[in-house]
């Protein structure tokens, strides 16, 4: 079974800092890796993905998240947030096993941007 | 992409009742699922609902309790049957969109309060 760890429930930073939401995976098996963010009252946005090749991987406002295998951790990361990144944050897999194409989903991390 | 809404956004309900939740699709989508999202927790995925079949419910989840409907490939409904307090949750709909990016796109939710 496939399982995902946010350790972090609640992250608070002030704008224009650097923050990074961290999350680690268990699967037995190759997986893919997502964030999706989901905004005060509204649904959930996909923010970034590993299928494969580059480790690095980038979103259109200024996160990333490394795929690390050898750690089965995909941290996301921002150099410098600003007030409007103030949302929870999910990390999930996919793994491709028996259980079919099922999204795990963690907790979540609560990132509260302060000025 | 696929643009995704539900109906109801909120609902107060009594004890003992059942609430259908409607969702529709701006695409044509082979696979919908329908997660849970409790207070302060991750999402849970309640079951997978395919065009043409039955709906594959997850552990801890029953067709009689979350009767779910897929008449074709833009929509699908949720049935919360003979509701307790415990069923208060946000409910979300989510379809994975074709080709090998494995994205899922969600709905905006539906607010279940059960009195």
């Amino acid at each position: 079974a496939q399982s995902v760890t946010q350790l972090d429930s609640q992250v608070p930073v002030f704008e224009e800092a650097p923050v990074e939401l961290r999350c680690n995976y268990s699967s037995s098996v190759s997986v893919y890796l997502f964030w999706y963010v989901q905004y005060p009252n509204q649904g959930l946005q996909l923010l970034l993905k590993y299928l494969s090749g580059s480790t690095l991987v980038e979103s259109i406002n200024g996160f990333e998240a490394e795929f690390n295998k050898s750690q089965t951790s995909f941290h996301l990361r921002k150099p410098s947030v600003h007030i409007s990144d103030t949302a929870e944050y999910f990390c999930a897999v996919r793994s491709f096993t028996g259980g079919g194409n099922k999204l795990t989903f963690g907790t979540g991390t609560q990132l509260k941007v302060e000025l | 992409s696929a643009v995704i809404s539900q109906k109801p956004s909120r609902d107060i309900c009594q004890r003992g009742t059942s609430l259908t939740i409607q969702c529709q699709v701006d695409s044509q989508v082979t696979m919908m699922f329908w997660y849970r999202q409790q207070p302060g927790q991750s999402l849970t995925l309640i079951a997978t609902a395919n065009q043409g079949s039955e709906a594959t419910y997850e552990s801890g989840f029953v067709i009689d309790k979350f009767p779910i409907s897929r008449p074709n490939l833009t929509f699908s409904t949720l049935t919360v049957s003979n509701m307790s307090p415990e069923d208060s949750s946000i409910y979300l709909c989510s379809v994975e969109v074709g080709g090998m990016d494995y994205e899922q796109y969600f709905g905006p939710g539906t607010r279940l309060t059960v009195t």
